[in-house]
């Protein structure tokens, strides 16, 4: 696609329960990242993935985190059993290998877990 | 190690005023260095990019930020501020394994007409 397209836009869920983030990486892109923003913070790496390599998991918060990437390209990011802290924007982002290229972003999916 | 430090993370300028966003770099090789912009419910937009070439570099909206080793920094600069420039804004360092970016922890910029 033309750019990164993440799904859904919103999400408001109930503590405990599970949720799934999607993204849908620029066609050609072999690294995709997903980091989480929360209100009035920064970025916080989450997790990166680089085409067949074993992904970089070291910014996962718990292991109610995990995230796969099906056939380099889409991937998802699971919750399991959501806590109120968990409550952010999640962003993906993905970009060409090397550090020359910088990302694009998509317009993050906003999760609220009540 | 890589990191980035965001000096201010609220700015607030006049309108057609001087635009200075500070961002300074810790980096364990030649760092290659980025400004993104966030605008309200949106995600991140590459402002400019260093990676070794000129070290004044020009990014989109009026936008320019000179990276000097010395001072181990990459400040963002606009010479006259517009309202459409109110957003946040993030810099970045790339470095070390992987492609990962470290960003600051951002800048929130108001422009008061």
């Amino acid at each position: 696609g033309a750019g990164v397209s993440q799904s859904p836009s919103n999400k408001v869920t109930e503590k405990g329960k599970d949720v799934e983030l999607r993204c849908d990486p620029i066609s050609g892109h072999t690294a995709l990242y997903w980091y989480r923003q929360s209100l009035g913070q920064g970025l916080e790496f989450l997790i990166y993935f680089q085409g067949n390599s074993a992904p970089d998991k070291s910014g996962l918060p718990s292991d109610r985190f995990s995230a796969e990437r099906t056939g380099g390209s889409v991937s998802t990011l699971t919750i399991q059993r959501t806590q109120q802290e968990d409550s952010a924007v999640y962003l993906c982002a993905s970009s060409l290998e090397g550090r020359f290229y910088g990302y694009t972003f998509g317009s993050g999916t906003r999760l609220t877990v009540v | 190690a890589q990191s980035v430090t965001q000096l201010g993370s609220h700015v607030s300028v006049s309108e057609g005023a001087l635009v200075l966003l500070r961002c300074n770099y810790s980096s364990s090789v030649p760092p290659y260095l980025f400004w993104y912009v966030q605008y309200p419910n949106q995600g991140l937009q590459l402002l400019l990019k260093y990676t070794s070439a000129a070290t004044l570099v020009k990014g989109i909206n009026g936008f320019e930020a000179e990276f000097k080793k010395s001072e181990t920094s990459f400040h963002l600069t606009k010479p006259s501020a517009h309202m459409s420039d109110a957003a946040e804004y993030f810099c970045a360092v790339s470095g070390g394994t992987g492609n990962q970016f470290y960003f600051g922890t951002g800048t929130s910029l108001t422009v008061i007409p």
